[in-house]
């Protein structure tokens, strides 16, 4: 069965600050992809990045940067220079590639709700 | 990428009562899928409909309480029946992009509060 577990709850940093939150997973899947989405106050879900499990490049876009480790089963999301407009709650997922018709569903761990303070 | 639109954005429902949800893609997709999210909580995925075939259900739920249709490809609906104040949530579909990378796009959800 596939697990993930975001252990921080709540984060609260200052502006300007860098945060880093933690996901990680487990499956028995060789094939396999992760996902951070963002959830602003308003309730809708913002892709930010999918990774599959072939590829451990880390991966930088802006003040965003992903840190993937498959030998830790971990998938670590870093905002560098934290704005207020982060602050959001984020969810890492995880789904396999192929399989039963809902082998591509998402596998959500909980949350972290991240608040940025000026 | 896929827009995806839901309706209603929001509702308040009398206890016992059904409320059905509408989600409408801008394009034509196989997979989609129907996630629940309960006051602070995470996702939780309530059903894969894809057209063609009876929806799958996970652990939990069960077609009697959320039964699904899935016309076409680019629509489909949730009925959320007999409801109970437990049932308030955030109702979301979501869609597999036709892309390689197994991309999943989300609708707004609907915000759906039970008396």
């Amino acid at each position: 069965a596939q697990k993930v577990t975001q252990a921080q709850t709540e984060i609260s940093v200052v502006e300007k600050e860098d945060v880093t939150l933690d996901c990680v997973y487990e499956t028995r899947d060789t094939t396999y992809y992760l996902f951070w989405y963002k959830q602003p106050p308003s309730g809708e879900l913002v892709f930010l990045i999918r990774r599959n499990s072939f590829d451990e490049q880390n991966e930088i876009s802006g003040r965003y940067s992903w840190n993937f480790q498959k030998s830790t089963s971990s998938f670590n999301f870093t905002i560098t220079a934290s704005q207020v407009v982060d602050s959001a709650v984020y969810f890492c997922a995880l789904s396999e590639a192929v399989g039963s018709n809902s082998g591509y569903a998402l596998n959500f761990g909980k949350g972290t709700s991240l608040l940025v303070t000026p | 990428s896929a827009v995806i639109s839901q309706k209603p954005s929001r509702d308040i429902c009398q206890r016992g009562t059904s409320l059905t949800i509408q989600c409408q893609v801008d394009s034509q997709v196989t997979m989609m899928f129907w996630y629940r999210q309960q006051p602070g909580q995470s996702l939780t995925l309530i059903a894969t409909a894809n057209q063609g075939s009876e929806a799958t259900y996970e652990s939990g739920f069960v077609i009697d309480k959320f039964p699904i249709s899935r016309p076409n490809l680019t629509f489909s609906t949730l009925t959320v029946s007999n409801m109970s104040p437990e049932d308030s949530s955030i109702y979301l579909c979501s869609v597999v992009g036709q892309g390689l990378y197994n991309e999943q796009f989300f609708g707004p959800g609907t915000r759906l509060t039970v008396l």
